[in-house]
């Protein structure tokens, strides 16, 4: 199994302000990864794939980056309607998942 | 617009086995991957496997094969999982997801289902 070590566990920030979530393959994957966003009480959704393409209709503050075994997400100019639980998913391998990211506001 | 509608929340004994639905709709089901995938409660996320309605043909997570079945209907677009010789642990929710044009991404996700798992 590929295992995925995503980081931190949990952040709070302000609005405005840039966030980043880490993500760390037990090995490298060759940018198959893809960040989703979960909201309470909803699905998780698709906002990057690829490591940096954007989904469709995602907005553009979000973006990814990375290579190897060492990808991140960047949230830019944080909104309110971004906070929720954040998943970084490799697929260059059978499917697995990081442990998740809670996002709140400060 | 594509949509996977997933059969309701189910309340089931030890022991028990569950099978739920998937139904696609706005693309032609024939042609992505099904997933599935399972959160427990709080917690992070589990691929359990994947069928390819066209054929058939299916792939597991190791840890899934022998508790999860995989099967679909052509005929009404739909993709079901039955879990099987149910235990507290396989209280969760379960989405289906389909795939984009690669394989293993999940550009569409169902509403989830509950599954509890008491006597």
């Amino acid at each position: 199994d590929i295992q995925m070590t995503q980081s931190p566990a949990s952040l709070s920030a302000s609005l405005g302000e840039t966030v980043t979530i880490e993500c760390r393959a037990s090995e490298d994957i060759y940018n198959g990864l893809a960040w989703y966003q979960q909201k309470p009480g909803k699905s998780p959704q698709l906002l990057i794939y690829n490591a940096n393409s954007l989904h469709t209709g995602v907005p553009s503050r979000f973006s990814g980056s990375g290579s190897g075994t060492q990808y991140s997400l960047k949230i830019n100019s944080l909104q309110s309607e971004d906070v929720a639980s954040y998943f970084c998913q490799q697929y260059y391998d059978y499917p697995t998942f990081g442990g998740g990211t809670k996002l709140e506001l400060k | 617009q594509v949509k996977l509608l997933q059969s309701g929340a189910a309340l089931v004994k030890p022991g028990a086995s569950v099978k739920m639905s998937c139904k696609a709709s706005g693309y032609t089901f024939t042609d992505y991957w099904v997933s599935w995938v399972k959160q427990s409660h709080g917690k992070s996320l589990e691929w359990i496997g994947e069928i390819y309605p066209n054929s058939g043909a299916t792939n597991f997570n190791e840890k899934f094969k022998g508790k999860a079945t995989l099967t679909v209907d052509k005929s009404t677009s739909t993709a079901y999982m039955e879990l099987s010789r149910l235990t507290s642990e396989d209280s969760a929710i379960y989405y289906c997801t389909r795939s984009g044009a690669t394989e293993g991404i999940a550009h569409y996700w169902g509403q989830g289902v509950m599954v509890t798992v008491s006597s």
